[in-house]
């Protein structure tokens, strides 16, 4: 079936503007989860969803990024006002359920780069 | 708070030369260690997942094994397709999350 999917796949903005990024789950999966990829860092976890609620916001840098889901299913990221900080690779994932151990599916990532 | 350690950062080999990837954790309670793998310009791919020590598992020319400090993934007579970043990561405690090392980069020579 279908992956995870992501859009854009490339955002190139200005410094100051706010920019949204998209994450389409795989059908069925009630967990999603944003991570960040910088250059030479490993991946951060930002946020995570069961259904629509987010339990754990803690990776979350700062109050400009902020997520929602709808519907159990589309997840949107914003961050507002961006810095050239925020440039990096923003990667969702989803799997069955949190609470326990489910594998998570990685979709292809937005690559977000802030002039 | 939970920590991934990943080792060497980079690895060359010759093709069908067989070596091991490590990953050192410390987590308060791991509830799964997870192996990636990542091609440049794409999402990590799901390769396995460890509960306990003592447990392997293979796939191909990949096996991966675990203790209670930390994991291998071992590659036996790697090819050049096997070039790609590796990644751990741990899950532990009542977290949802994954915990990332900085991932091993393996490059195989033909």
């Amino acid at each position: 079936g279908a992956g995870v999917s992501q859009s854009p796949s490339n955002k190139v903005t200005e410094k100051g503007k706010d920019v949204e990024l998209r994450c389409d789950p795989i059908s069925g999966h009630t967990a999603l989860y944003w991570y960040r990829q910088s250059l030479g860092q490993g991946l951060e976890f930002l946020i995570y969803f069961q259904g629509n609620s987010a339990p754990d916001k803690s990776g979350l840098p700062s109050d400009r990024f902020s997520a929602e889901r709808t519907g159990g299913s589309v997840s949107t990221l914003t961050i507002q006002r961006t810095q050239q900080e925020d440039s990096a690779v923003y990667l969702c994932a989803s799997s069955l359920a949190a609470g326990h151990t489910d594998t998570q599916y990685f979709g292809p990532g937005t690559r977000l780069t802030v002039l | 708070e939970d920590q991934v350690t990943q080792s060497p950062e980079a690895l060359r080999l010759q093709e069908g030369e067989s070596s091991s990837l490590n990953c050192s954790y410390t987590v308060s309670g791991l509830r799964g260690l997870f192996w990636y793998r990542q091609d440049p310009g794409k999402g990590p791919e799901f390769l396995f997942t460890l509960y306990s020590a003592g447990e392997e598992k293979e796939k191909e020319r990949l096996k991966a094994t675990l203790t209670k400090k930390e994991s291998f993934l071992h590659i036996t007579a790697p090819k050049p397709e096997d070039s790609a970043t590796y990644l751990c990561a741990v899950q532990g405690g009542a977290n949802s999350k994954l915990t990332f090392g900085k991932g091993i980069t393996l490059s195989v020579r033909p």
